[in-house]
């Protein structure tokens, strides 16, 4: 258990519906990010926040995907009118930024595993 | 963007050491060169994370030779618990940088006994 809680781990859910997912992320850790995993593949980014701020969305993010972070706690994100191709388990990780540390160790959560049928 | 290169899948035995290289040839100067295991349905793990030179840790090793372009992570001793993916990633933590840290489809070790 690395400190990061998702919520749900798995969801079934019909085409056209909207989905929204929770991620618990370590409580000092500053930033926090969403990734997309799909079967054999690494995890591919999809956004970040530093704090409550979104600082970056990756292309992959269509506008039917929307992530928050109110008072940079918790992080949802959400899929409206989702397609089977959104299919994939949704990683959220956090971590301590600190300057001069070299790269931030991302803490990962156990994952959201979406089904689109 | 820096972008790494590292072998699909890997096959060992129990008690050996293991050791997957990486390479990323245009790694920049504020790059570091960080590690991750993952177990299925697990979300990534950190193993290790370096510079240059040789860093060591609990569980792995990891070096670098003087022009950064490849990196070795080498894992001692290993046993069936060891089965996993594992990720080479490279990139600074500059607040523009954040997409700029891909995974790739990573290295599958699978251990044998």
């Amino acid at each position: 258990d690395t400190g990061v809680s998702q919520d749900p781990r798995h969801k079934i859910t019909k085409r056209g519906q909207n989905v929204t997912f929770r991620c618990d992320p370590i409580s000092e850790h500053n930033r926090l990010y969403w990734y997309r995993q799909t079967l054999g593949q690494g995890p591919e980014f999809l956004t970040y926040f530093q704090n409550e701020a979104q600082l970056e969305k990756s292309r992959l993010l269509s506008d039917r995907f929307s992530a928050e972070r109110p008072k940079g706690s918790f992080s949802t994100l959400e899929i409206q009118r989702t397609e089977q191709g959104d299919s994939a388990m949704y990683l959220c990780a956090s971590s301590l930024s600190r300057a001069g540390y070299g790269t931030d160790t991302q803490y990962f959560g156990p994952g959201t595993r979406l089904t689109v049928l | 963007l820096a972008k790494t290169t590292q072998p699909i899948s890997m096959d060992s035995y129990e008690g050996q050491e293991v050791n997957i290289t990486c390479s990323h040839n245009n790694i920049a100067t504020n790059d570091y060169i960080t590690w991750y295991q993952q177990f299925p349905s697990q979300g990534p793990r950190f193993i290790i994370q370096g510079y240059k030179t040789k860093v060591t840790n609990e569980v792995a090793s990891l070096f670098i030779p003087a022009d950064r372009k490849s990196s070795t992570l080498s894992l001692p001793r290993v046993s069936l618990s060891d089965t996993a993916v594992y990720y080479c990633l490279v990139g600074d933590s500059g607040y523009s940088s954040a997409s700029k840290i891909i995974f790739g489809s990573g290295t599958r070790l699978s251990i044998r006994p």
